[in-house]
């Protein structure tokens, strides 16, 4: 069974800071691997994802996220954010060909402090 | 634009009550989802949906269940609804070829 840790909870960021909320996912064979956004009221969006090729990946709204099968790690990270990027961060996994359904992590709550 | 609708945002019902979710999308697409969202805990599958009258349970199934009787509607059933089942209840669907899934808006049900 694949499951998903993201390890930090609650990140508070002042405007213009560095971003990199970490991900790791446990599954031995290859994987989709996802980053979601849910800004406050909103529903759930796409940032970006990763099925094969590059394993960096760019997104929406200047996210990027890098794909390390050796650490079995897919961290999201964004140069310098904004007090609109205030939201819930949400990274999943799936299986090619295996069950649709997506794993997700427990999310990570940011917050940038204007 | 891929759109998942909900048919409630906010809904109150007490214990013991049957109590239906419902979930439309309009692109046609195979895969159809239910989670639940709880803080800390992310998003949970309840149960999921390949094609029409088909189903499958996720991982958190229990004390639910689920009806697919057209290809754009997946509904999902709380038989008695109780108060551990307070909680963010979201609905998504994918195309058979993609593993991309779209979200509707939530419904936010409180079990009282």
């Amino acid at each position: 069974a694949q499951s998903v840790s993201q390890h930090n909870h609650h990140v508070i960021l002042s405007e213009a800071a560095s971003l990199e909320l970490g991900c790791n996912y446990s599954y031995g064979g290859t994987v989709n691997l996802f980053w979601y956004v849910q800004y406050p009221g909103q529903h759930l969006q796409l940032l970006l994802k990763y099925f094969s090729g590059d394993p960096l990946v760019k997104g929406i709204k200047g996210f990027e996220a890098e794909f390390i099968k050796s650490k079995f790690s897919f961290n999201l990270r964004k140069p310098s954010v904004q007090w609109s990027d205030t939201a819930e961060y949400f990274c999943a996994v799936n299986a090619p060909g295996g069950r649709r359904a997506l794993t997700f992590g427990s999310g990570t709550r940011l917050q940038v402090q204007p | 634009d891929v759109k998942v609708t909900q048919s409630s945002r906010y809904l109150v019902k007490r214990t013991g009550e049957k109590v239906f979710l419902e979930c439309v999308q309009d692109m046609d697409h195979e895969n159809m989802f239910w989670y639940r969202q709880d803080p800390g805990l992310g998003l949970r599958l309840i149960y999921f949906s390949y094609d029409v009258k088909m189903k499958e349970k996720g991982d958190i199934p229990e004390g639910y269940s689920v009806s697919r009787e057209k290809k754009e509607r997946f509904s999902l059933i709380l038989e008695s609804a109780s108060t551990n089942q307070t909680s963010m209840y979201l609905c998504a669907s994918s195309s058979g070829g993609s593993n991309e899934q779209f979200f509707g808006p939530g419904t936010r049900l409180t079990v009282l």
